[in-house]
């Protein structure tokens, strides 16, 4: 079975810094690009950032350039948000989210996410 | 940025009932290259992750059921439910992927 498994989410102080991990599995982690999209509590969706299958790629939305570096080791399956400078309105939902590739970049596997909270 | 605007905000119909829910962009997602429409539609049910329903605007996702279905081109596209049933109770989203930032619509509320 196709599956993302996020974790790293919890209650941070403005200014602080979290790690967040998402768990490939089910399929060829290394042939995809991956991304992260976050929710704000009952508020619609956000893409955050992407990064390639080799990981010398990546994309910030304006809101976290600077302060997010999205990375991911393809040797363990895995795919990682480094969040610093945290801020009250990042709290939201983070999901990861694979690319189907090709052409596409819409998002076709999500994982359950998992909350950040900064207050 | 490209702007995704979906409307209604939200809407109440009955079960058997069709849907339709709107969404345009504030420039063409239309790649005359390919003749494709880079936008995607999905759901997503309180408590859960989005689900993807549609892509290259009318593409159905392996498994989404025919009563629903994605049509329009350039910047017009809409979402359709043919018969509702009590499950498709959700918000459903656009999103755009022509270009960078990829953009969601700010969402639909379906209830019955």
């Amino acid at each position: 079975e196709v599956q993302l498994l996020e974790s790293g989410g919890g209650l941070v102080q403005p200014g602080g810094s979290l790690r967040l991990s998402c768990a490939a599995s089910g399929f060829t982690f290394r042939s995809f690009d991956m991304s992260w999209v976050r929710q704000p509590p009952g508020k619609g969706l956000e893409w955050v950032s992407d990064i390639n299958t080799r990981g010398d790629y990546r994309q910030y939305a304006d809101s976290v350039k600077g302060r997010f570096t999205i990375s991911r080791d393809n040797s363990e399956n895995t795919l990682y948000l480094q969040m610093n400078s945290l801020r009250v309105d990042d709290t939201a939902i983070y999901y990861c989210a694979r690319v189907p590739g090709g052409d596409r970049h819409d998002f076709d596997v999500w994982g359950q996410g998992t909350m950040v909270t900064v207050s | 940025d490209i702007v995704m605007t979906q409307s209604p905000n939200s809407l109440v119909l009955s079960l058997g009932e069709r849907a339709t829910i709107n969404c345009r962009s504030s420039q063409s997602l239309l790649q005359s290259s390919n003749n494709k429409n880079y936008l995607a539609w999905y759901q997503q049910k309180p408590g859960q992750p989005p689900k993807l329903l549609f892509y290259w605007a009318s593409a159905r996702e392996f498994g989404v059921p025919d009563r629903f279905s994605g049509s329009g081109s350039g910047t017009d596209f809409t979402l359709t439910i043919s018969s509702l049933l009590a499950e498709d109770v959700a918000v459903y989203y656009c999103q755009q992927y022509y270009s960078s930032p990829r953009t969601f619509g700010q969402g639909a509320k379906l209830e019955i």
